[in-house]
């Protein structure tokens, strides 16, 4: 089936710097959404993205909803401790099921006080 | 004012036992799903049932069997359990429509020895 390349597979950074992740898949998509999943728990909603060339900020978050429908980036800007956890994109395939949310398999970002 | 509520949180069994996992959600979704993440934290749809009506059975084993008794409730029962259904099961609720993201429960750590 349909698989997202989401990357980076991890991160590791700073307290106040800024994190940027992304998706691709090989067919087009109609919906992107971002997660974040912290230890324990299932994962949250971030943002959802539903038109080509969509840039859409929760806060310090941001995304995009790619012109070419096959990717799409989230970035988080001034980054600090609460901020870690593991972060999944997730798509509905263009022609799809519409009851079929494929994810990606998620950037584990760790950030160091 | 739990979204979507999944019990039990862990559950600890031997191979070869029958176990069931609940969830409920309480947002008026049409939608429900079962959602199956392994050590690696990759998510994986098992299950999707619109209206208690299934739609979607992502090549399951058929000793996984979901039931939907009202709209409101998926569980998922699973028979003889083998090492390898260790993981964590994630139930998620949407409305009905492409454009819904879904929403999570927290997760049933299943480990079977």
């Amino acid at each position: 089936g349909q698989q997202l390349n989401q990357s980076p597979q991890s991160m590791f950074i700073q307290e106040g710097e800024d994190v940027s992740m992304n998706c691709t898949s090989s067919s087009i998509f109609n919906t992107w959404l971002w997660y974040k999943q912290d230890p324990g728990e299932g994962p949250v909603l971030l943002i959802a993205l539903y038109k080509a060339g969509e840039l859409t900020s929760n806060g310090r978050l941001t995304a995009q909803f790619g012109i070419t429908r096959k990717d799409s980036f989230l970035n988080i800007s001034a980054s600090i401790p609460s901020d870690v956890g593991i972060y999944f994109c997730a798509g509905r395939e263009s022609g799809g099921s519409n009851y079929k949310l494929t994810f990606g398999k998620g950037t584990l970002l760790t950030v160091n006080p | 004012d739990t979204a979507v509520s999944q019990t039990p949180k862990y559950l600890v069994t031997q191979m070869g036992n029958d176990k069931s996992i609940k969830c409920e959600q309480n947002l008026g979704h049409d939608t429900m799903y079962w959602y199956k993440q392994d050590s690696k934290k990759f998510l994986k749809i098992m299950f999707s049932y619109n209206n208690k009506e299934l739609i979607i059975n992502e090549t399951v084993p058929n000793r996984f069997s979901p039931k939907s008794p009202d709209k409101a409730h998926l569980n998922l029962h699973i028979n003889s359990l083998e090492l390898g259904d260790s993981a964590v099961y994630f139930c998620a609720s949407s409305r009905q429509g492409s454009n819904s993201p879904l929403h999570f429960g927290n997760g049933t750590r299943l480990t079977v020895t």
